[in-house]
């Protein structure tokens, strides 16, 4: 069993759906990230958290620390949000990562 | 150049030749790191240099050997290599320690073909 779990591992959804991905993991952490990998490999940090809930545009995460448990939500999905997402936990230099979820939003 | 840049994007090599991976960032940190990316796997951490330290990885191949000069620089030295290390080589750097630490940015990765 992996450290850190994610699911579901594929998503696809129609433009404006809600999506939410999960990420369990059962190591102790400092911190959680949520990472976003667009076709060719890059890689951009969405959320580093520790506790509660953070927001930026679109996208919300929330991490339940009694349950070592993260959600990454996107409201009002879009095609460009069509990626692969990924959770990662630990300290920032030993992060330990799931194996991601690919989501395809269609027009 | 801003944030983390990566040469070459593309890499063939045999598994006779030596190359190098070059990792340069533009933010300030004092934290750089290798990982791989190999198909259907997570992210594997390779190597980590950490105020100027380096944080060994004992399941890494004497083949992979890293090499940071410098807080901004970074580098990867590859020697015969095998198929299975056909794989993405990503960089990436952050700031270990204040009220900024713990956000990684990443490099674009190198795509590396071993034939």
């Amino acid at each position: 069993k992996n450290e850190v779990e994610q699911s579901p591992q594929n998503l696809t959804a129609q433009e404006g759906e809600f999506i939410t991905i999960n990420c369990s993991y059962s190591v102790g952490i400092s911190a959680l990230h949520w990472l976003q990998q667009h076709p060719g490999g890059g890689i951009v940090s969405l959320f580093m958290l520790s506790s509660g809930k953070k927001k930026h545009g679109r996208l919300i995460a929330t991490i339940n620390i009694q349950e070592k448990h993260s959600s990454l939500h996107i409201t009002a999905s879009h095609p460009r949000d069509s990626a692969v997402y990924i959770c990662a936990v630990g300290p920032t230099d030993k992060l330990i990562f799931g194996t991601g979820t690919r989501l395809q939003v269609f027009p | 150049e801003t944030g983390v840049t990566q040469t070459p994007r593309h890499l063939v090599m045999g598994m006779t030749n030596k190359k190098s991976l070059k990792c340069e960032q533009h933010l300030g940190h004092n934290a750089m790191y290798w990982y791989k990316q190999s198909a259907k796997k997570p992210l594997e951490l390779m190597f980590v240099y950490s105020l100027e330290e380096r944080v060994e990885n004992n399941s890494v191949p004497s083949r992979f050997s890293p090499e940071c000069p410098n807080s901004s620089h970074l580098f990867l030295h590859l020697h015969t290599l095998q198929p299975e290390d056909s794989a993405l080589y990503l960089c990436a750097s952050s700031q270990v320690g204040g009220s900024r630490g713990g956000e990684q940015f990443f490099g674009p990765g190198t795509r590396l073909t071993v034939l």
